[in-house]
C-alpha cells in the first residue's frame, strides 16, 4: 500500500459523457502526478500540480483538465469521452518537486468508455 | 518519448539473482536513475533511486556505471512475487520532475 489513494477503482461509461477521478496524495506530499497506461500507448505523463499550482503538461487533451485542492487532493476531469479514452488512470504524489524525491502510485482508475 | 532502453524480456530462475540492464546514454548530471515495477496491472511501485553512487534498500541494488549512461538493477534473491514489468523511467529533464515511462523489461521468474 502506498498510501495514496484514487477513487473510483472502476468506471463505465458512455462517449461524449464527462467523468471525474479523484486521487488523495500520502500524507504530507505536495505534488501529485497524473498518468494514462492504454495497451498502445504505455505510460503517459499528463499533467503535474504542486501544492495547488500546475507545474507541468504533458500529452493531456485539451478535452482532459485536471486541479488540486487546498487540502492537497486532486481531480482529474475528462469530458466528451471518445472510446480510446479507455486506459488505466494513475495518480502519483511525491514530498517535493526535486529530482530526488520519488513518486509513489496509486491503485489507479479503470476507465471503460463504452 | 522516453530516453532509456531496456530489453524486452528476462527470465530467471527462482533464488537466483535477477540483473536487470537499463542504457540512459543521454542522462543530464543532476539526473537521478530511478527505477520502478508494475505488477499486472497494479500502480508502478518505486524500488530504488541513486545518482552516482551504488545504491542498496530492503527490496534491491541499483548499480551505477561511473559514466552513467547505464544502471542495472539487482534482485539479489527472487521470488515468483518479483515477476513483473520493471521500468527505468526518464526523468524528463525538466522542473516537473516527471517520469517519462518507456517499454520496460517484463522478468519472468521461474520455480
Amino acid at each position: 500500500d502506498s498510501g495514496v489513494t484514487q477513487t473510483p477503482k472502476h468506471l463505465i461509461t458512455a462517449t461524449g459523457q464527462r467523468v471525474t477521478l479523484r486521487c488523495s496524495p500520502r500524507s504530507g506530499d505536495l505534488s501529485v502526478y497524473w498518468y494514462q497506461q492504454s495497451l498502445d500507448q504505455g505510460l503517459q505523463f499528463l499533467i503535474q500540480y504542486y501544492n495547488g499550482e500546475e507545474r507541468a503538461k504533458g500529452n493531456i487533451l485539451e478535452r482532459f483538465s485536471a486541479q488540486q485542492f487546498p487540502d492537497l487532493h486532486s481531480e482529474l476531469n475528462l469530458s466528451s469521452l471518445e472510446l480510446g479514452d479507455s486506459a488505466l488512470y494513475f495518480c502519483a504524489s511525491s514530498v517535493g518537486t526535486g529530482r530526488s524525491y520519488e513518486q509513489y502510485f496509486g491503485p489507479g482508475t479503470r476507465l471503460t468508455v463504452t | 518519448d522516453a530516453k532509456t532502453t531496456q530489453p524486452p524480456s528476462m527470465d530467471c530462475a527462482e533464488g537466483r539473482a535477477a540483473n536487470l540492464p537499463c542504457n540512459h546514454s543521454t542522462i543530464s548530471g543532476n539526473e537521478y536513475v530511478y527505477w520502478y515495477r508494475q505488477i499486472h496491472s497494479q500502480g508502478p511501485q518505486y524500488i530504488i533511486h541513486g545518482l552516482k553512487n551504488n545504491e542498496t534498500n530492503e527490496m534491491a541494488s541499483l548499480i551505477i556505471t561511473e559514466d552513467r549512461k547505464s544502471s542495472t538493477l539487482i534482485l539479489p534473491h527472487a521470488t515468483l512475487r518479483d515477476t513483473a514489468v520493471y521500468y527505468c523511467p526518464d526523468g524528463g529533464g525538466d522542473s516537473s520532475y516527471k517520469l517519462i515511462f518507456g517499454s520496460g523489461t517484463r522478468l519472468l521468474v521461474r520455480p
